[in-house]
């Protein structure tokens, strides 16, 4: 069966820090994969996915990057955080072609 | 540009009752509708909607979309407190094979016993 892991969980950085959170997938090839952001009482804000190892798409302007260096493996960064840049992260994966996406346990990040 | 509302934003109801939750979306390319229940962290997987008018039903959760008027809805009856979580609807739209979705604020749905 297929799992996604990320990591860490919690997370707090002070402003001007980097970033680097990672997900991997296991059980499946080639998904599609993505990272959303959850303001507090909000929904999910899609940040960037991919369709294949390089390729990256982002959805919104940010202070924010992601690579897929693996094919099962994603990665999201930053140089410097911002105080905005707090949130709930969670990465996710697809089946190509597929409409359902399934999500990993998320970090929360606090930039203080 | 392409949205999805969700109603109401909150609703605090006692175990036994039965709740609706409404999801509106306005899109240029419809392919799906899902929902989401999510308690602490991962949002899990509830249904997925294509077709106007088929309810589709997982114990005491059902849901059903109407294509014409844009909208869907999620029922529960007989709500445990188990059921306390935010629920998310978002949409696919018809986009290659990104699947991404685009979501709704979420309705938080507290159950006291």
């Amino acid at each position: 069966s297929q799992t996604i892991h990320q990591w860490p969980a919690t997370l707090v950085q002070p402003v001007g820090s980097p970033l680097s959170l990672e997900c991997t997938v296991e059980g499946t090839s080639n998904p599609n994969l993505y990272w959303y952001r959850q303001a507090a009482g909000r929904g999910l804000q899609l940040l960037f996915y991919s369709i294949g190892i390089g390729q990256i798409s982002s959805e919104v302007p940010q202070n924010l990057s992601a690579s897929r260096p693996q094919d099962r493996q994603f990665i999201l960064s930053s140089k410097k955080l911002l105080l905005s840049d707090s949130g709930f992260y969670l990465c996710a994966w697809s089946v190509v072609g597929a409409a359902e996406a399934f999500f990993g346990q998320g970090t929360r990040l606090t930039v203080v | 540009e392409d949205k999805v509302v969700q109603s109401p934003l909150s609703l605090v109801v006692h175990e036994g009752d039965t709740v609706t939750l409404n999801c509106s979306y306005e899109v240029t390319n419809f392919r799906s509708l899902l929902w989401y229940k999510q308690e602490k962290k991962a949002p899990t997987f509830l249904f997925m909607l294509t077709s106007s008018g088929i309810e589709k039903k997982s114990g005491r959760l059902s849901s059903i979309l109407d294509k014409k008027e844009l909208f869907s809805i999620l029922n529960i009856t007989a709500t445990q407190t188990g059921d306390s979580a935010v629920y998310l609807c978002a949409y696919v739209p018809l986009s290659g094979n990104t699947g991404k979705l685009i979501f709704g604020q979420g309705t938080t749905l507290q159950v006291k016993p």
